[in-house]
């Protein structure tokens, strides 16, 4: 099972919306609601920012939004802060021979 | 609120077995919705998934891994550890522990809705 695909980086200035992308196949994120994104800051464990493609865990900021199409998950970042500059991961369930895979991670920079 | 903390040798030989804890505090390791999890990352890469097991002792290994790994579970002391044998230079990485949220009853792992702060692993001589 390979990793789930995932932009390098994604870049956009304060305020406005970023997308960024997740792309598996039907065996994980076209298979099942289960995708998870994670933001990981310099030196710190990464968090839980949305589970099961656009549920938000209490505390999570609103400006953070997932959808799914297809085998492509996406995660979205609107009004966007210089806090939001990370490393953003997804994640999904599999019914491959690894139940569970991580993105290859992007980095996003707010200019 | 739950915590979990990682700890073991920071430094470990090739050749020879890196083994780590992981100790929860703020909740019970015997949760029934619940599977225990690590994740590693090495310096400037992506997270990978290592492994996760069940209070009950069942686990979920990655592959790539899994000839190499044993994860374990202490409910009497509220602790999970990971065993990586043979290691290699590769194996230099931040390891992380973090609860698993699960549908337990079909083996359906879901998301790490809590972390430890990591521990940095080096493989060296």
């Amino acid at each position: 099972q390979s990793a789930l695909t995932q932009p390098a980086s994604v870049s956009g200035s304060p305020g406005q919306s970023i997308t960024i992308s997740c792309t598996g196949t039907s065996s994980d994120v076209g298979g099942y609601n289960y995708v998870s994104w994670y933001q990981q800051h310099p030196g710190k464990a990464p968090k839980l920012m949305i589970y099961d493609v656009s549920n938000r865990p209490s505390g999570v900021s609103n400006r953070f939004s997932g959808s799914k199409s297809g085998n492509t998950a996406s995660l979205t970042i609107s009004g966007l802060q210089a806090e939001d500059e990370a490393d953003y991961y997804c994640s999904s369930y599999t019914s491959s021979s690894t139940p569970y895979v991580f993105g290859t991670g992007t980095k996003v920079t707010v200019l | 609120q739950l915590q979990l903390q990682e700890s073991g040798p920071g430094l470990v030989k090739p050749s020879e077995t890196l083994s780590l804890t992981c100790t929860v505090s703020g909740g019970s390791i015997s949760s029934s919705s619940y599977y225990w999890g690590w994740i590693r990352q090495p310096p400037g890469k992506g997270l990978e998934w290592i492994g996760s097991i069940y209070y009950s002792g069942s686990t979920y290994y990655n592959p790539s891994l899994k000839s190499r790994v044993t994860i374990s579970v202490d409910t009497s002391k509220n602790q999970f550890s990971l065993k990586l044998s043979s290691v290699t230079a590769a194996d230099t990485a931040v390891y992380y522990c973090a609860r698993h949220v699960a549908v337990v009853p079909a083996a359906i792992l879901l998301d790490f809705d809590y972390w430890g702060q990591g521990t940095l692993v080096t493989v060296s001589s």
